[in-house]
């Protein structure tokens, strides 16, 4: 079956950090830009950070530049969001999304998704 | 960054009725629109693509139509099922941006 389970999301206090995974199976993960896009409780789509096939680009929305670090590791058909500083604005339910293309360039738009895994940053 | 206004925010109709949900881009995206269903505690699906491509499996009572900045999606007859709250999203700059979202309720 074709899907992406995300796990690492839990309660962080402010400033702390998190690590977040997903874990993909069902379609060559290497040969698909990822990216993980976010929803705040009761919010709309929020795109935060999306990286190239092979992991030498990465790309980040203003908002997490500096504090996010999307990763991959292609050997495991895994995708990494190392989350850094974190404050309330973070508190989100994080998907895992795939690129729609096997192109070297990526789309930007999404075809798969996982069903989330919640980051609440709270004191 | 693109700023995407979708309209209404939300709307109540009755089973077979046709609604349409507006999308405008603050500048020219081509046809490089998409548009998402979320259903209730789901992860959104991709219905739409390129302005006005169905996606393989997608009922044909929906559509979309559109290019440069303002973009409609429709729902030829509403079903129950297609409760969801629906979102267009561009690709064509960086970073890739979402509307605000149309909720979709039935009367």
């Amino acid at each position: 079956e074709v899907q992406l389970v995300e796990s690492g999301g839990g309660l962080v206090q402010p400033g702390g950090s998190l690590r977040l995974s997903c874990a993909a199976s069902g379609f060559t993960f290497s040969n698909y830009w990822m990216t993980w896009v976010r929803q705040a409780p009761g919010k709309g789509l929020e795109w935060v950070a999306s990286i190239k096939r092979d992991g030498t680009q990465t790309f980040y929305v203003d908002s997490v530049k500096g504090r996010f670090a999307i990763s991959r590791d292609n050997a495991q058909n895994s995708l990494f969001l190392e989350m850094n500083s974190l404050g309330a604005e973070d508190t989100a339910v994080y998907y895992c999304v795939r690129d729609v293309t096997l192109s070297v360039v990526s789309r930007w738009y999404f075809d798969l998704w996982g069903r989330g895994t919640l980051v609440t940053v709270t004191s | 960054d693109i700023q995407m206004t979708q309209s209404p925010s939300s709307l109540s109709a009755s089973v077979g009725d046709r609604i349409t949900i507006t999308c405008q881009a603050s500048q020219d995206i081509s046809e490089y629109l998409h548009w998402y269903q979320q259903k209730p505690g789901k992860a959104p699906n991709l219905l739409i693509s390129d302005a006005s491509k169905l996606e393989t499996g997608v009922p044909s009572r929906f559509s979309a139509s559109g290019s440069g900045t303002h973009f409609t999606f429709t729902i030829a007859s509403l079903q129950p099922e297609d409760i969801a709250t629906y979102y267009c999203q561009q690709s064509d700059y960086l970073p890739p941006t979402f509307g605000q979202g149309t909720k979709v309720e039935i009367k």
